[in-house]
């Protein structure tokens, strides 16, 4: 079976740094995406990591570690814009199929 | 820029009724998804397909079949509606690698 657990809420203030952190126990392992959504709207791609270390972009990066089963987001200079739920996602196969955690909802504050 | 549309943002149905949710997409994507999110579940598939007229059953199928008979569209159907079955449904087309969302339909069973 499929397992991904992440905090469901998590509270910032403007400016900080903030790490949202995401553990999988999956059943195979081809990448991890993470999504952010705001309240009311779709899900929007953030990043993907498929091998071990860090993947910057921007005020976003994501990390991970497959041997631990472990993924974070890291946000960096937060602003107000970035409150939103932040999703993790496994794809456990070579197919397109992900398996989504229950989504951290972050709440920045000035 | 990538679009995914679908048919209704709000929809009202009662119990029994046969429901029809519409999704579109304009990028000539092969796969599409459809899945249902409730607070604290997170996402979660309820079908995909990887092609015209194929489709897979997600991780939640029961209640629900879809149809897909143009590449471009992706139907889901509720065949008769339960109380349950109140939720987010979110259409989703991807390539190769990252999933792009529709934004939404908020459909209530009463």
């Amino acid at each position: 079976g499929q397992n991904i657990d992440q905090p469901t809420e998590m509270t910032a203030t403007e400016g900080a740094i903030v790490q949202i952190n995401c553990t999988y126990q999956t059943s195979g392992f081809n990448g991890l995406f993470w999504y952010q959504q705001h309240a009311g709207e779709a899900p929007t791609f953030l990043s993907y990591n498929v091998l071990d270390g860090l993947e910057e972009k921007g005020r976003f990066s994501s990390f991970l570690s497959r041997s631990k089963g472990y993924s974070y987001l890291l946000l960096k200079e937060l602003q107000m814009k970035d409150s939103a739920s932040y999703l993790c996602a496994v794809r456990a196969n070579a197919g397109n199929m992900l398996t989504f955690g229950g989504g951290t909802r972050l709440m920045v504050k000035p | 820029d990538v679009k995914v549309t679908q048919s209704s943002r709000y929809l009202v149905k009662r119990t029994g009724e046969k429901v029809f949710l519409e999704c579109v997409q304009d990028m000539d994507h092969e796969n599409m998804f459809w899945y249902r999110q409730d607070p604290g579940l997170g996402l979660r598939l309820i079908y995909f397909s990887y092609d015209v007229k194929m489709k897979e059953k997600g991780d939640i199928p029961e209640g629900y079949s879809v149809s897909r008979e143009k590449k471009e569209r992706f139907s889901l159907i509720l065949e008769s509606a339960s109380t349950n079955q109140t939720s987010m449904y979110l259409c989703a087309s991807s390539s190769t690698l990252e999933q792009y969302f529709g934004p939404g339909t908020r459909l209530t069973v009463t």
